[in-house]
């Protein structure tokens, strides 16, 4: 069974103050680890995905990372709209388009 | 922009009534979408997969005659929750893989509450 663990569950962060997310997953067979982003009473909204182990993706002051057993999301320098949900999820191949979620890390940017 | 829409986006019914909830693809066909619940700070948890011309697959424990799913065209899914009770009461998403990234897309979600 394809299982995602996310860590922290939480993370209050000072702006400016950079730190990582982790997202570890075990799977049959990674097609795909996305990272999505959600805030609070909204739909999740897609960052990125990563295919292939050694495999960085970068957006403002988000940068993923995936190996073969987890990936981590860096946030640089964040600022308080950085504030949200970050949720990570694995595709496995055979799955269809199915997505097995994390639990989420809420990430909180004090000014 | 929104590349898939859910209406409505919040609703509030009364205890043994039914509620339908749509999930529509914008600019694009998806054959398969999918519909989540997610609870009070908990993750998404999958219910079902919605299939285009065919009959949705569940998940293990959800019950197929309570939530009614249905996905009549190529851009439209939708699940109706029967006779509800409070404790169907949740915030339901849909999503919706575009193109051959695999990629999904979510909806802004409903909230649905039970009195």
């Amino acid at each position: 069974e394809d299982q995602v663990t996310q860590s922290p569950e939480a993370l209050r962060l000072q702006e400016g103050e950079s730190s990582s997310l982790n997202c570890s997953y075990t799977v049959s067979g990674l097609r795909g680890l996305f990272w999505y982003r959600q805030d609070p009473g909204k739909g999740p909204e897609f960052l990125f995905t990563l295919y292939s182990a050694g495999e960085e993706k970068e957006k403002e002051r988000l940068k993923a990372t995936l190996t073969k057993k987890e990936s981590f999301l860096h946030i640089t320098a964040p600022k308080p709209e950085d504030s949200a949900t970050y949720l990570c999820a694995v595709q496995a191949i055979g799955a269809g388009n199915k997505l097995t979620f994390g639990g989420g890390t809420r990430v909180l940017v004090k000014p | 922009g929104a590349v898939v829409s859910q209406h409505p986006s919040w609703v509030i019914c009364k205890s043994g009534t039914s509620v339908k909830i749509e999930c529509r693809s914008l600019d694009f066909q998806a054959t398969t979408m999918f519909w989540y619940r997610q609870f009070p700070k908990q993750s998404l948890m999958l219910m079902a997969t919605s299939n285009e011309g065919s009959k949705a697959t569940y998940e293990q424990g959800v019950e197929k005659d309570k939530f009614l799913i249905n996905h009549a065209s190529l851009t439209l899914s939708t699940l109706t929750v029967t006779s509800a009770h409070p404790e169907d009461s949740s915030f339901y998403i849909c999503s919706a893989p575009r193109g051959n990234t695999y990629e999904q897309y979510f909806g802004p979600g409903t909230r649905l509450t039970v009195t």
